[in-house]
């Protein structure tokens, strides 16, 4: 167990419709990172957020959006969802934000199916 | 993004040691090399990772080459559940993200 919940663990829905996938990380960490796997691209950084700051971005589309919380929780939100959108999301935590040696603790993962 | 180069899949008996080697000609100095791996169904874990000199953790250990080419993760008594796919990164003093390749795939046979 990582320390670094993920909710819900499963989610289907259709396309065109919105989510919001939840992490909390791990007491401490005050870094969070967001990541999507899929079976054709692999595992792909999606953005990153510091103390409630956004501090990275990467393959993200404009459709989805995230933001980190007070208590350093984050949430995901996806819109307009298209078929392509379907993967799992991982959120990962680390205590800080931007050496080289940080480690990051992956959650469990949340299962996206859009029909 | 500094990149590595891995092979596709390797296979190893329970018990015996696994040498997972890593290529990373454009290692920049500043760059630590990380090890993760991804069991099935779950998300990646850390495994180790390193600068300069070889580490070892209670999961495994990381020998880098002298001229920091290379490196090569070895788990000294592969179990069943040392069945993953191992994910060798470049991570640099300012990284905010990890970059992950298609890894080594490493299957187990008892």
């Amino acid at each position: 167990d990582s320390g670094v919940t993920q909710t819900p663990k499963h989610l289907i829905t259709a396309t065109g419709q919105r989510v919001t996938l939840r992490c909390s990380p791990r007491s401490g960490d005050l870094s969070v990172y967001w990541y999507q796997q899929s079976l054709d691209q692999g595992l792909q950084f999606l953005i990153q957020y510091y103390n409630g700051e956004e501090r990275a971005k990467g393959n993200i589309l404009e459709r989805f959006s995230a933001q980190q919380f007070p208590d350093l929780h984050s949430e995901l939100n996806l819109s307009s969802l298209e078929l392509g959108d379907s993967a799992l999301y991982f959120c990962a935590s680390s205590v800080a934000a931007n050496r080289g040696q940080e480690t990051q603790y992956f959650g469990p993962g949340t299962r996206l199916l859009v029909l | 993004d500094a990149k590595t180069t891995q092979p596709n899949s390797m296979e190893s008996n329970e018990e015996e040691p696994v040498h997972l080697p890593c290529n990373h000609s454009t290692i920049s100095g500043t760059d630590y090399i990380h090890w993760y791996r991804q069991l099935p169904s779950q998300g990646p874990e850390y495994v180790i990772h390193g600068l300069t000199s070889n580490v070892n953790n209670r999961m495994a250990s990381l020998a880098i080459a002298e001229d920091r080419k290379s490196s090569t993760l070895i788990l000294h008594r592969a179990t069943l559940r040392d069945a993953a796919v191992y994910y060798c990164i470049l991570a640099d003093t300012g990284f905010q993200k990890l970059v992950f390749g298609t890894g080594t795939r490493l299957l187990v046979s008892p």
